[in-house]
């Protein structure tokens, strides 16, 4: 593994279905996210976690669910999938606090809610 | 609450052209760190530039410099002599000094580069 994975790299999903999104590093940053992209929005923040154990809400949480066991995985759940959640999903990692602020971003997931 | 703007939702340019991406932040933070990243025709994101609150120097990366202005609360990106391999969406983002380094995004502005 080289940076961070996601799987799958798409997915057609039917709406009421439970779908969970895949993420590991192998960066062992502390800190991870979810992100959503969505056309003339740009990538908005679901959930964050600053280290394994804990975990935060971002911009637009409703629908999804995190955990984060260990430190190099963090996966995204959707309860219930809904057609307005299609959209490409970003993980992304990076050290939190301090002066190193850059975040890396996984190759994403291409979700298709019918 | 913290907000980037980026008005420019398409630019298309010929190639050798400069090219300036305008983003526009708001945030109550004294502390911030402001980014840069390019997303091309193949998905990804990658990271371009990182700019903290308390640097104003303008930096210069090859045909890339950015302007930081508090004054204005801009972050603009210049591409010189640009080329078709710059044709790409350019995001500007802004994460907080707290906690968990949360980024807010910009609309995106989607560059194309005409050879």
């Amino acid at each position: 593994i080289a940076g961070i994975t996601q799987a799958p790299t798409s997915q057609i999903l039917a709406a009421g279905r439970r779908m969970t999104l895949r993420c590991t590093q192998d960066m062992r940053h502390n800190a991870m996210y979810w992100y959503r992209q969505d056309l003339g929005l740009g990538l908005r923040l679901i959930h964050y976690s600053n280290t394994a154990g804990t975990t935060g809400k971002g911009e637009v949480p409703d629908g999804y669910s995190v955990s984060r066991a260990n430190t190099d995985d963090f996966p995204l759940t959707l309860a219930s999938a809904v057609p307005s959640q299609t959209s490409v999903y970003f993980c992304a990692t990076g050290e939190e606090g301090g002066t190193y602020n850059e975040q890396f971003f996984g190759p994403g997931t291409r979700l298709t809610v019918l | 609450a913290q907000k980037v703007t980026q008005a420019q939702t398409e630019i298309s340019v010929v190639e050798k052209e400069d090219v300036t991406l305008d983003c526009v932040y708001e945030t109550r933070d004294t502390t911030y760190y402001l980014f840069w990243y390019k997303q091309p025709p193949s998905g990804e994101l990658v990271f371009l530039i990182r700019r903290n609150s308390f640097d104003e120097q303008n930096e210069i990366s090859g045909r890339y410099s950015w302007n930081f202005q508090k004054s204005t609360s801009s972050f603009n990106f210049t591409i010189t002599a640009s080329q078709v391999v710059d044709s790409a969406v350019y995001f500007c983002a802004l994460s907080e000094d707290q906690g968990a380094q949360k980024l807010v995004f910009g609309q995106g502005t989607r560059l194309t580069i005409n050879p």
